[in-house]
């Protein structure tokens, strides 16, 4: 099956820890994303990678970190410096270039207790 | 800086009617313009892709326009049913960039 596959679907994490969120996609796309969803804020970009071992900082990048060492992953870091990580969080990924279509998966909740 | 616009927000009909979801952006400078539909807990899924040389484009019940000159995009759907109830989001790939930016969504719901 192609497609995109975000674990875990949900997770709790005990203030000032860090969690990492996993993004895996087999579509061999070059460009991938992370955005944060919030009630009645939309989505916000977090994150975004273009190619291996290269990604720029979005939008509200603050208290997150990322890599790319391979084509198919883009973990997601959400350290203690992230003062409300509670969200919904999405990951999506892209041929790149700008004229192709985005595909998303199914998403990872997470949850400060 | 671009920025997305959907209105409504919230739409409620009864099954069988035609709709029209709107959708503009500030900057034309775009690459294409894509409707997504995010079911509650649930990630996106992509509905229809529209290039920036592109008028509209359909699939089934759905159809997308696009007026980059004005900034403004329209999905229609025809003949609603009650499993067409979701949010749907449109978004624009950034000119110059690998960006999407999106709208905060218009909430459909259909009436049986």
């Amino acid at each position: 099956d192609g497609g995109i596959t975000q674990s875990p679907k949900y997770l709790f994490r005990k203030e000032g820890q860090n969690v990492t969120l996993s993004c895996e996609q087999n579509l061999n796309h070059d460009a991938m994303y992370w955005y944060r969803q919030d009630p009645g804020q939309g989505l916000r970009l977090i994150y975004y990678s273009q190619i291996v071992n290269d990604f720029q900082k979005g939008d509200i990048a603050e208290g997150y970190s990322v890599s790319r060492e391979k084509k198919e992953s883009f973990p997601l870091t959400v350290t203690s410096a992230q003062k409300n990580p509670t969200a919904f969080y999405l990951c999506a990924s892209s041929m790149g270039q700008g004229t192709t279509e985005a595909f998303f998966g199914q998403g990872t909740r997470l949850t400060v207790v | 800086k671009q920025e997305v616009t959907q209105i409504p927000a919230a739409l409620s009909v009864p099954e069988g009617e035609n709709l029209v979801l709107n959708c503009s952006f500030t900057d034309s400078a775009i690459y294409n313009l894509q409707w997504f539909r995010q079911d509650p807990g649930k990630g996106l899924t992509s509905l229809l892709l529209i290039q920036s040389s592109q008028r509209e484009q359909t699939s089934g019940r759905l159809n997308a326009s696009l007026d980059k000159s004005s900034g403004r995009s329209t999905l229609y759907i025809a003949a609603s049913q009650p499993g067409d109830s979701a949010t749907y989001l449109c978004a624009v790939y950034q000119g110059g960039s690998e960006k999407l930016v999106f709208g905060k969504g218009t909430k459909l719901t259909v009436n049986p």
